[in-house]
């Protein structure tokens, strides 16, 4: 059974720094395309980050240069350092495992249940 | 970069058939994908690739795409359809993946 689940989350001041984790079981995070998405108080989805199989990283612009993905393939756990974080970071963080789609583009097959990141002073 | 227009509400009576929209430019040439929300839970995928049901979605959920709309369809609804619902694409030529600002489905 696949599960994915998020930990890390909290309250943070202005300017700090988190590392969100989310461990995963029922299939191998290496060898996938693993996301976070995020979602603001009462409002909409946000993709925020991937990583491939194969390595390669993208971001959206709102966190690029201040969120880094990443996995450790030994603990099949899944990773996002946010630094420099801001008051408009305070979002649910959601780690999503992604699947290609027959007529190609991504989407996301399995979500954790999130976790609360609280950006304030 | 890539938008992509959901109405914020659609209302429907128990029943009958609910249609959301997601508009986008050309969206008819990408792969449209939709997730539910209830309220304090995480999304759940409910059509794929256009109109593909995930085991375990009712055949009352289906989908549609084509020109600069798709569609996601919802026969008989029930009272227990009621949530928000995102559509989303992903944009090869950023490597991003886009998601609409979601609809509020009521069933009256």
């Amino acid at each position: 059974e696949v599960q994915l689940v998020e930990s890390g989350g909290g309250l943070i001041q202005p300017g700090g720094s988190l590392r969100l984790s989310c461990a995963a079981s029922g299939f191998i995070v290496s060898n996938n395309y693993m996301s976070w998405v995020r979602q603001a108080p009462g409002k909409g989805l946000e993709w925020v980050s991937v990583i491939y199989s194969g390595d390669s990283t993208y971001y959206a612009d709102s966190v690029k240069g201040r969120f880094t993905i990443s996995r450790d393939n030994s603990k099949n756990t899944l990773y996002l350092q946010m630094s420099s974080l801001r008051v408009e970071d305070t979002a649910v963080y959601y780690c999503t495992r992604g699947r290609l789609g027959s007529s190609s583009g991504y989407y996301f097959d399995y979500w954790g249940q999130g976790t609360l990141v609280t950006v304030s002073s | 970069s890539y938008v992509l227009t959901q109405p914020p509400s659609v209302s429907v009576a128990p029943g009958k058939t609910a249609r959301i929209t997601c508009g986008g430019d050309n969206i008819g040439s990408k792969s449209v994908h939709w997730y539910q929300q209830k309220s304090g839970q995480a999304p759940v995928l409910v059509i794929y690739s256009d109109g593909d049901r995930p085991s375990g979605v009712p055949e009352r959920f289906s989908g549609s795409n084509s020109g600069s709309t798709a569609t996601l369809t919802i026969s008989r609804v029930e009272a227990g359809d009621e949530a928000d619902y995102y559509c989303q694409v992903w944009d090869s030529s950023r490597d991003h993946i886009i998601f609409g600002g979601g609809t509020k489905l009521t069933a009256l």
